[in-house]
């Protein structure tokens, strides 16, 4: 499994963009790259997924360089409960099994007013 | 939106005994799943299960933990014996076939062991 790296914690404020990068070297061929996000005392809550390039959903976007060493989820227009841990997982996708997720200690967002 | 959920929210037991937790999995999803979190500390994967057995387990689900999928809806985890380390929330997920790693996790137990 590819090791990721992400800040420990951010600071931002209601209404900027956030911009959460995670570095991910050792990222195989059939790796994909998940964010997911987790409030205190609740389990993590998916948020997006991606290959490559750019993925946008209606929470956020994923861009992804060619290389796929990095990936940075976009949080756009934060409000003050957008402050949760977020979490970037590699993860390979292939059919069949069921493989564990593999956390880190993800990045600790505070959104301020 | 189907959601994962749990039961109960809250478990107090005492060292020694013997806790069930029980998850009720988004119905069309084929692979489940446990994790827990120590209070404090990341989330730690436990087992996985599909068709009616484990697919993977990690090095925390020893032989004090056991899985089940009793009927159609219900997936539970057995911890025998609890001890005071086993303290910390649990969480059920599962998945879609063939879509594993978009897991949906439920709201966690907290088990406290005193």
């Amino acid at each position: 499994l590819a090791k990721t790296t992400q800040p420990i914690s951010m600071d931002s404020y209601e209404g900027q963009e956030v911009n959460i990068t995670c570095s991910h070297n050792n990222i195989a061929t059939n790796d994909y790259i998940t964010w997911y996000q987790q409030f205190p005392s609740q389990g993590p809550r998916f948020i997006i997924q991606g290959y490559k390039t750019k993925v946008t959903n209606e929470v956020a976007s994923l861009f992804i360089p060619a290389d796929r060493k990095s990936s940075t989820l976009s949080l756009p227009r934060v409000s003050l409960s957008d402050t949760a841990v977020y979490y970037c997982l590699v993860a390979r996708h292939s059919g069949g099994g069921a493989d564990g997720l593999t956390f880190g200690k993800g990045t600790h967002l505070i959104i301020q007013p | 939106e189907p959601e994962v959920t749990q039961t109960p929210s809250h478990q107090v037991t005492q060292m020694g005994q013997e806790v069930i937790l029980r998850c009720v999995p988004i119905s069309n999803h084929l692979y489940f799943y446990w994790y827990r979190q120590i209070l404090g500390q990341k989330v730690e994967f436990l087992v996985s299960f599909y068709n009616n057995e484990i697919s993977e387990k990690s090095e925390i689900f020893d032989d004090q933990f056991s899985v089940e999928r009793p009927d159609g809806s219900n997936f539970t985890l057995k911890i025998r014996s609890t001890k005071l380390e086993d303290s910390a929330m649990y969480f059920c997920a599962s998945s879609e076939a063939g879509v594993r790693e978009t897991q949906y996790f439920g709201p966690g137990t907290r088990l406290l062991v005193l």
